[in-house]
């Protein structure tokens, strides 16, 4: 089975940090784009970023409410991506998915992981 | 970074037909054929139900199809069943600069 899963979700001060863990398994992860997406509570989806695979050089894109703040990486020897989120806001208060993106559609998402940040 | 426009709330009755629009510019869901739906229920993860504009993925029943005019992608659900009742939300590339875009979701309720 083809599946992704997400950790690292919790609670958060204004201004801290956290990082999101996405385990992959049951297709070939290094040949994946991975994408993360939010969505706050009783709203919309809202891309957050992506990262390419080696042939692509790794290159990453993000949305304007997150650049500067946000770094996604991967590690295909262990088939995880990773979001690392620094200057957290109250706004980026969302359940975070951890999606594949095959052609031009996100096709295996995550379960989501909670981020509250409040202090 | 602009939302795509989506009607706020759609309905209809088991059996008949309900379209949800989708409407982007030129830069997006006029300039890609790569518009995307997604289907989430209450509480759940969000499913893949239609992509480049019209396919449907594996395993989606074919009352779901979908097409492009201009700048507007729409989604078309034949013969409502109850189990439609849920979230819907569109989703394209915007170019280099935009990346990825979704629409801001209708809710679909089945009377």
């Amino acid at each position: 089975e083809m599946q992704l899963v997400e950790s690292g979700g919790g609670l958060v001060q204004p201004g801290g940090s956290l990082k999101l863990s996405c385990a992959a398994s049951g297709f070939t992860f290094r040949a994946s784009l991975i994408h993360w997406v939010r969505q706050a509570s009783g709203k919309g989806l809202e891309w957050v970023g992506r990262i390419r695979d080696k042939p692509d050089n790794y290159a990453t894109a993000y949305a304007a409410s997150v650049k500067g703040r946000f770094t996604i990486s991967r590690d295909d020897s262990k088939n995880m991506a990773y979001l690392q989120m620094n200057s957290l806001k109250t706004d980026d208060t969302a359940v975070y998915y951890c999606v594949r993106r095959l052609f031009n559609a996100f096709d295996i998402w995550g379960q989501g992981t909670m981020v509250t940040v409040s202090s | 970074q602009s939302a795509l426009t989506q009607p706020r709330s759609v309905s209809g009755s088991p059996g008949q037909s309900v379209t949800i629009s989708c409407s982007g510019t030129s830069s997006d869901i006029g300039a890609y054929n790569y518009a995307s739906w997604y289907q989430q229920h209450p509480g759940k993860v969000p499913k893949l139900i239609i992509y480049d504009v019209n396919k449907r993925p594996s395993g989606v029943p074919a009352r779901f199809s979908g097409s492009k005019s201009g700048n507007t992608a729409s989604l078309t659900i034949s013969g409502l069943q109850a189990e439609d009742e849920a979230d819907y939300y569109c989703c394209t590339y915007g170019g280099s600069y935009i990346l990825w875009v979704f629409g801001g979701g209708t809710k679909l309720t089945v009377l």
